[in-house]
């Protein structure tokens, strides 16, 4: 079974700084997708960025980055020019590229990160 | 707002009794998936409907059901509530059956007390 992990439950960062939040995962799989979701105090799930696996040119979305290391089953988000609203819980999440019955299109998530931006 | 919507926002109901939770999925979307916050457990995927078809079943519970309509709406009923199912349940959809990049609805609080 596929698991996430993110050993960070709370990170902080100065407005305007960079932080990176951490994720690996555990599968056996060789094609799959990888996605950094965003839940700020309105609990919404809103999605920042995804990779695919076979791709090996990291994913960026403005000043959102990735770090994808497949080998190491390895996916941290940096964040560049941190500002106050990007203050959320982070959650990274894991999808199977192929559909199978037991698996679906599922996500599985991590625990999550709780980021708070300092001004 | 994010295009799915889910009612209500908020349900507060006593231990064994039934409730049913709705989700209209964003214009053109034709799966439609469902997901359990909790503080213990995270985020855990319930079910995938896909066009009115079930795909996918995860850690859904005996007390829980959905169906997806034909006009693609989706409902969660859940039964016989314990303390233990107050959650945040979210509803997510997707245009095709292969999920690249759900969106999510704002979700329904449910209290269990």
């Amino acid at each position: 079974a596929q698991t996430v992990t993110q050993s960070q439950p709370e990170m902080s960062v100065q407005e305007a700084e960079t932080v990176t939040l951490s994720c690996t995962y555990d599968t056996s799989e060789s094609d799959y997708y990888l996605f950094w979701y965003k839940q700020p105090p309105s609990r919404q799930m809103i999605l920042v960025i995804r990779q695919e696996a076979y791709k090996q040119q990291n994913a960026t979305e403005n000043r959102f980055s990735v770090n994808f290391q497949k080998a190491a089953k390895s996916f941290s988000l940096k964040i560049s020019d941190s500002q106050l609203g990007d203050a959320a819980m982070y959650f990274c999440a894991y999808r199977p590229f192929s559909l199978r019955e037991t698996s679906g299109s599922r996500l599985t998530f991590g625990e999550g990160t709780q980021l708070t931006v300092n001004p | 707002d994010s295009g799915v919507t889910q009612t209500p926002k908020h349900l507060i109901t006593a231990t064994g009794q039934r409730v049913t939770l709705r989700c209209s999925p964003r214009s053109g979307d034709l799966s439609v998936y469902w997901y359990q916050q909790s503080l213990d457990q995270g985020l855990q995927f319930l079910i995938h409907y896909y066009n009115g078809e079930e795909r996918a079943k995860g850690n859904i519970l005996e007390r829980f059901s959905a169906q997806q309509f034909p006009d693609l709406h989706s409902e969660l009923n859940l039964s016989s509530l314990e303390l233990g199912d107050s959650a945040l349940y979210f509803c997510a959809s997707s245009v095709t059956e292969y999920g690249y990049g759900y969106t999510f609805g704002s979700g329904t609080r449910l209290t269990v007390v």
